[in-house]
């Protein structure tokens, strides 16, 4: 079974650019979960999706960061314009169900230069 | 508010020596507790987890994690460890009564088995 993918596994990117964030979770898990490390900090919740619904975005620092899960399989995370202090790894993650593990993406290490 | 707090930095154990990696929790409500190891270059790797039953859970590799309610612990332990053990350890929790699945982690413990 294939787990969590992301592409890319980095981008670097100018200040003011657009990044955009690539998700596929394991197949049939409804559940979709964005977090990010940022260096030397804790792993944060970004926020949830069941299906192609936001279940929980409380997590997501500003409004220029946009995630969206069309049909309910892969999910995107934009980040525009992007600025200095959103670099760091960006994981995705997914479960199937409310008490299962979530699953780990091998993340995306983005830099903002 | 879910919290947790991994208070060592890194930990240092000779091969073949049993190993602890602590964990604290603080939540509301009744606890899920998660350990995930991640090895240089790799996204994270699920463990173990205790979700309800008996408070000694094992997991992958060799590994177990001990939960007690009254010290509001969960730490990690292994009998024997290997110099493949030696990678990045983060202890999450999840509140079983919040209505988010939102999984809050420690910093990591950086542990080394030393040959």
């Amino acid at each position: 079974e294939a787990g969590v993918t992301q592409f890319p596994s980095h981008s670097v990117i100018e200040k003011g650019q657009t990044v955009t964030l690539r998700c596929d979770p394991i197949s049939g898990h409804d559940n979709l979960y964005w977090y990010r490390r940022v260096m030397g900090k804790e792993i944060k919740f970004l926020l949830h999706f069941v299906k192609e619904s936001k279940q929980d975005e409380s997590g997501m620092p500003n409004n220029r960061f946009l995630a969206e899960r069309t049909g309910g399989t892969y999910s995107t995370l934009k980040v525009q314009p992007a600025e200095l202090e959103d670099s760091g790894v960006y994981f995705c993650a997914s479960s199937q169900a409310f008490v299962n593990e979530q699953f780990f993406g091998p993340g995306t290490r983005l830099t903002v230069l | 508010a879910q919290s947790v707090a991994q208070p060592e930095d890194q930990v240092n154990v000779a091969e073949g020596n049993p190993l602890t990696v602590k964990c604290t929790y603080s939540v509301s409500g009744n606890p899920y507790l998660f350990w995930y190891v991640q090895y240089p270059n790799r996204g994270l790797q699920f463990l173990l987890k205790y979700i309800t039953g008996d408070n000694l859970v094992k997991g992958s590799y060799g590994f177990e994690a001990e939960f007690n309610k009254s010290q509001t612990s969960f730490h990690l332990k292994k009998p024997s460890a290997l110099v493949s053990d030696s990678a990045l350890y983060f202890c999450a929790v999840r509140d079983s009564g919040a209505g988010s699945y939102q999984l809050t982690f420690g910093k990591g413990t950086k542990l080394s088995v030393i040959p």
